[in-house]
Protein backbone atom coordinates (compact mmCIF):
# COMPACT_ATOMS: atom_id res chain seq x y z
CA UNK A 1 0.00 0.00 0.00
CA UNK A 2 2.25 2.83 -1.34
CA UNK A 3 0.23 5.90 -1.35
CA UNK A 4 2.35 8.83 -1.57
CA UNK A 5 5.99 8.45 -2.85
CA UNK A 6 8.84 10.49 -3.20
CA UNK A 7 12.39 10.50 -4.80
CA UNK A 8 14.60 11.05 -3.93
CA UNK A 9 14.76 11.18 -0.30
CA UNK A 10 17.93 13.26 0.15
CA UNK A 11 19.77 14.93 -2.03
CA UNK A 12 23.10 17.89 -2.51
CA UNK A 13 23.24 20.02 -4.79
CA UNK A 14 25.16 22.76 -5.56
CA UNK A 15 24.34 26.28 -6.46
CA UNK A 16 23.15 26.52 -10.03
CA UNK A 17 22.37 23.12 -10.66
CA UNK A 18 19.35 22.01 -11.52
CA UNK A 19 17.21 19.37 -10.67
CA UNK A 20 13.67 17.50 -10.65
CA UNK A 21 11.83 16.29 -7.50
CA UNK A 22 8.94 13.05 -8.24
CA UNK A 23 6.01 12.58 -6.90
CA UNK A 24 3.59 9.63 -7.33
CA UNK A 25 0.59 8.30 -5.89
CA UNK A 26 -1.45 5.08 -6.50
CA UNK A 27 -4.64 6.40 -4.83
CA UNK A 28 -5.95 7.86 -8.03
CA UNK A 29 -6.33 11.10 -6.49
CA UNK A 30 -7.35 14.15 -8.77
CA UNK A 31 -5.30 16.91 -6.63
CA UNK A 32 -1.52 17.05 -5.81
CA UNK A 33 0.31 19.36 -4.05
CA UNK A 34 4.38 20.53 -3.19
CA UNK A 35 5.17 22.19 -0.30
CA UNK A 36 8.26 22.96 1.80
CA UNK A 37 8.87 23.11 5.04
CA UNK A 38 11.52 25.62 7.40
CA UNK A 39 11.99 25.56 10.58
CA UNK A 40 9.21 27.77 12.22
CA UNK A 41 7.64 28.40 8.85
CA UNK A 42 4.85 25.29 8.68
CA UNK A 43 4.23 23.98 5.62
CA UNK A 44 4.27 26.28 2.67
CA UNK A 45 2.58 25.93 -0.75
CA UNK A 46 4.56 25.41 -4.01
CA UNK A 47 2.45 24.77 -6.45
CA UNK A 48 -0.52 22.29 -6.81
CA UNK A 49 -2.22 20.37 -9.10
CA UNK A 50 -6.44 19.70 -9.75
CA UNK A 51 -6.01 17.58 -12.49
CA UNK A 52 -4.02 16.05 -15.20
CA UNK A 53 -2.25 18.80 -17.58
CA UNK A 54 -2.93 21.31 -14.85
CA UNK A 55 -0.73 23.29 -12.60
CA UNK A 56 -1.20 26.11 -10.50
CA UNK A 57 0.82 28.58 -8.12
CA UNK A 58 0.66 28.22 -4.33
CA UNK A 59 2.34 30.58 -2.08
CA UNK A 60 5.87 30.27 -2.91
CA UNK A 61 6.34 29.31 -6.80
CA UNK A 62 9.07 31.35 -7.27
CA UNK A 63 12.85 29.32 -8.64
CA UNK A 64 9.85 26.69 -9.06
CA UNK A 65 8.21 24.23 -11.96
CA UNK A 66 5.82 21.42 -12.09
CA UNK A 67 4.42 19.62 -14.59
CA UNK A 68 1.97 16.90 -14.02
CA UNK A 69 1.37 14.96 -17.40
CA UNK A 70 0.20 11.86 -15.76
CA UNK A 71 -2.18 11.89 -12.99
CA UNK A 72 -0.47 9.57 -10.77
CA UNK A 73 2.87 11.90 -10.61
CA UNK A 74 3.56 15.21 -9.88
CA UNK A 75 7.03 16.77 -10.70
CA UNK A 76 8.59 19.52 -9.15
CA UNK A 77 12.10 21.58 -10.84
CA UNK A 78 14.47 23.42 -9.28
CA UNK A 79 15.75 25.33 -12.84
CA UNK A 80 18.93 26.57 -11.13
CA UNK A 81 19.52 25.87 -7.62
CA UNK A 82 19.74 28.58 -4.61
CA UNK A 83 21.21 27.89 -1.31
CA UNK A 84 17.14 29.38 0.02
CA UNK A 85 15.97 26.73 -1.52
CA UNK A 86 17.44 24.09 1.51
CA UNK A 87 14.92 22.72 2.64
CA UNK A 88 12.35 19.69 3.56
CA UNK A 89 9.84 18.98 0.87
CA UNK A 90 6.93 17.25 0.75
CA UNK A 91 4.46 16.54 -1.76
CA UNK A 92 0.69 15.46 -0.87
CA UNK A 93 -2.39 14.16 -3.14
CA UNK A 94 -6.15 14.89 -1.91
CA UNK A 95 -8.94 12.59 -3.29
CA UNK A 96 -11.48 15.62 -4.03
CA UNK A 97 -12.34 18.87 -2.28
CA UNK A 98 -12.64 19.29 1.25
CA UNK A 99 -11.09 16.67 2.01
CA UNK A 100 -7.65 15.36 3.66
CA UNK A 101 -4.37 15.31 2.13
CA UNK A 102 -2.22 12.38 1.95
CA UNK A 103 1.50 13.18 2.55
CA UNK A 104 4.42 11.43 0.76
CA UNK A 105 7.87 10.90 3.31
CA UNK A 106 9.64 14.10 2.03
CA UNK A 107 12.99 14.78 -0.12
CA UNK A 108 15.83 16.24 2.59
CA UNK A 109 17.60 18.93 -0.02
CA UNK A 110 20.79 20.67 0.54
CA UNK A 111 22.03 23.35 -1.55
CA UNK A 112 25.72 24.07 -0.75
CA UNK B 1 -2.26 38.34 10.68
CA UNK B 2 -1.66 34.74 10.02
CA UNK B 3 -4.16 32.75 8.45
CA UNK B 4 -3.98 29.75 10.66
CA UNK B 5 -2.35 30.32 14.14
CA UNK B 6 -1.36 28.32 16.71
CA UNK B 7 0.84 28.17 19.87
CA UNK B 8 4.26 26.51 19.26
CA UNK B 9 4.55 25.26 23.00
CA UNK B 10 6.49 23.16 23.75
CA UNK B 11 3.56 21.73 26.27
CA UNK B 12 5.70 19.51 28.74
CA UNK B 13 3.00 17.33 30.26
CA UNK B 14 3.50 14.14 32.43
CA UNK B 15 2.12 10.57 31.64
CA UNK B 16 -1.64 10.22 31.94
CA UNK B 17 -2.20 14.00 32.08
CA UNK B 18 -5.30 15.88 29.68
CA UNK B 19 -3.46 18.34 27.50
CA UNK B 20 -5.63 20.61 24.99
CA UNK B 21 -4.49 22.67 21.53
CA UNK B 22 -6.05 25.35 19.58
CA UNK B 23 -5.69 26.36 16.28
CA UNK B 24 -7.50 30.01 15.22
CA UNK B 25 -8.26 30.37 11.55
CA UNK B 26 -8.82 33.47 10.04
CA UNK B 27 -11.39 32.89 6.79
CA UNK B 28 -14.59 32.44 7.92
CA UNK B 29 -15.19 30.55 4.64
CA UNK B 30 -13.01 27.63 5.57
CA UNK B 31 -14.36 24.56 5.34
CA UNK B 32 -12.80 21.64 6.05
CA UNK B 33 -10.47 21.19 9.61
CA UNK B 34 -7.84 18.70 10.12
CA UNK B 35 -5.55 17.50 13.07
CA UNK B 36 -2.42 16.32 11.67
CA UNK B 37 0.39 14.45 13.84
CA UNK B 38 3.96 15.16 12.79
CA UNK B 39 7.26 13.12 14.03
CA UNK B 40 10.50 14.63 13.97
CA UNK B 41 11.50 15.11 10.31
CA UNK B 42 8.90 12.75 9.51
CA UNK B 43 5.79 13.33 7.38
CA UNK B 44 2.89 15.07 8.60
CA UNK B 45 0.04 12.23 9.32
CA UNK B 46 -3.95 12.56 9.06
CA UNK B 47 -5.01 12.68 13.03
CA UNK B 48 -8.60 13.01 12.65
CA UNK B 49 -10.88 15.57 10.65
CA UNK B 50 -12.36 18.07 12.27
CA UNK B 51 -16.73 17.93 11.95
CA UNK B 52 -18.90 20.59 13.30
CA UNK B 53 -20.75 18.38 15.67
CA UNK B 54 -17.40 17.23 17.10
CA UNK B 55 -15.75 13.77 16.78
CA UNK B 56 -13.97 11.86 19.18
CA UNK B 57 -11.86 8.97 18.26
CA UNK B 58 -10.42 6.94 21.27
CA UNK B 59 -8.49 9.13 23.71
CA UNK B 60 -8.27 11.94 20.81
CA UNK B 61 -11.12 14.84 20.87
CA UNK B 62 -11.29 17.51 17.93
CA UNK B 63 -13.86 20.55 18.06
CA UNK B 64 -15.14 23.24 15.80
CA UNK B 65 -16.43 26.42 17.00
CA UNK B 66 -17.44 28.53 14.23
CA UNK B 67 -18.22 31.60 15.69
CA UNK B 68 -14.58 32.57 17.10
CA UNK B 69 -13.50 30.49 14.34
CA UNK B 70 -10.98 27.62 15.93
CA UNK B 71 -10.65 23.96 15.96
CA UNK B 72 -9.21 22.33 19.02
CA UNK B 73 -8.12 18.96 19.66
CA UNK B 74 -7.92 17.38 23.33
CA UNK B 75 -6.24 13.89 24.51
CA UNK B 76 -7.14 12.27 27.36
CA UNK B 77 -4.72 10.15 29.28
CA UNK B 78 -1.56 11.13 27.31
CA UNK B 79 0.83 8.41 26.29
CA UNK B 80 4.86 8.93 25.66
CA UNK B 81 3.75 7.90 22.14
CA UNK B 82 2.16 11.39 21.85
CA UNK B 83 4.91 13.32 22.05
CA UNK B 84 4.56 15.00 18.37
CA UNK B 85 4.03 18.57 16.74
CA UNK B 86 0.58 18.64 16.27
CA UNK B 87 -0.33 20.69 13.00
CA UNK B 88 -3.67 22.11 12.34
CA UNK B 89 -4.94 22.15 8.39
CA UNK B 90 -8.23 24.63 6.95
CA UNK B 91 -9.60 25.49 3.88
CA UNK B 92 -12.14 24.94 1.42
CA UNK B 93 -12.02 23.47 -1.71
CA UNK B 94 -8.90 22.67 -3.30
CA UNK B 95 -6.38 23.88 -0.85
CA UNK B 96 -5.40 23.26 3.08
CA UNK B 97 -3.45 26.16 4.96
CA UNK B 98 -1.29 24.89 7.52
CA UNK B 99 -0.51 26.40 11.19
CA UNK B 100 2.94 25.97 12.36
CA UNK B 101 2.08 23.37 14.99
CA UNK B 102 2.09 22.66 18.69
CA UNK B 103 5.13 20.41 19.84
CA UNK B 104 3.76 18.00 22.85
CA UNK B 105 6.48 16.51 24.93
CA UNK B 106 4.88 14.05 27.00
CA UNK B 107 6.90 12.92 30.26
CA UNK B 108 7.54 10.06 33.01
Amino acid sequence: NAGVTQTPKFRVLKTGQSMTLLCAQDMNHEYMYWYRQDPGMGLRLIHYSVGEGTTAKGEVPDGYNVSRLKKQNFLLGLESAAPSQTSVYFCASMDRGNQPQHFGDGTRLSIL
Amino acid sequence: RKEVEQDPGPFNVPEGATVAFNCTYSNSASQSFFWYRQDCRKEPKLLMSVYSSGNEDGRFTAQLNRASQYISLLIRDSKLSDSATYLCGTGGGNKLTFGTGTQLKVEL
